[in-house]
């Protein structure tokens, strides 16, 4: 069954705490992209990678970080320095860059 | 100016009724046009996907681009109330790494 996994679905981060977003494709993609939704808005491009051990920053980079070391695989950090995290985070695959790209189900992080 | 503009609404339709959604673009650029159907609190997902001018249909919906104008409309026919959602459109450049997503239209379909 092929498709894009994300976990966790909810995640709760503390003041000065840096959270890792986990995202997983099984549908051989070479791109992968993080985005954030914020209510009411569309989506922004945080990172975005085309290639295993390659990624590029998207429109709103500042505060997160990115690793792709496998090809299924591209987790994001959000660090102490992004200020304003509460919102919904979106991953998504598409088989080459300007192609379709298909979502992950989200993760809402909330700050306590 | 953004650079795909997409109205909020709230748009209310009674059951049945033709739903008709649209975004304007700025940039000749754009190549490639798409409509997820987002539920809330759950990820998009794609409905349609197109790339040259004209109407693209899929069931009970259809697509149509008129590059000419830099506008793009969605049309779902004989709505249901499963209908209910926040559609977005997303347009992308030819060779693009990205999409650029409009601010999404929520769709009510009243029963």
């Amino acid at each position: 069954d092929g498709g894009i996994t994300q976990s966790p679905k909810y995640l709760f981060r503390k003041e000065g705490q840096n959270v890792t977003l986990s995202c997983e494709q099984n549908l051989n993609h070479d791109a992968m992209y993080w985005y954030r939704q914020d209510p009411g808005q569309g989506l922004r491009l945080i990172y975005y990678s085309q290639i295993v051990n390659d990624f590029q920053k998207g429109d709103i980079a500042e505060g997160y970080s990115v690793s792709r070391e496998k090809k299924e695989s591209f987790p994001l950090t959000v660090t102490s320095a992004q200020k304003n995290p509460t919102a919904f985070y979106l991953c998504a695959s598409s088989p080459g860059a300007g192609e379709t790209q298909y979502f992950g189900p989200g993760t809402r992080l909330l700050v306590l | 100016q953004k650079e795909v503009e997409q109205d909020p609404g709230p748009l209310s339709v009674p059951e049945g009724a033709i739903v008709s959604l649209n975004c304007t673009y700025s940039n000749s650029a754009f190549q490639y046009f798409m409509w997820y159907r987002q539920y809330s609190r759950k990820g998009p997902e794609l409905l349609m996907y197109t790339y040259s001018s004209g109407n693209k249909e899929d069931g009970r919906f259809t697509a149509q681009v008129d590059k000419s104008s830099k506008y793009i409309s969605l049309f779902i026919r004989d709505s249901q109330p499963s209908d209910s959602a926040t559609y977005l459109c997303a347009i992308i450049k030819a060779a693009g790494n990205k999409l650029t997503f409009g601010g999404g239209t929520r769709v009510l379909v009243k029963p």
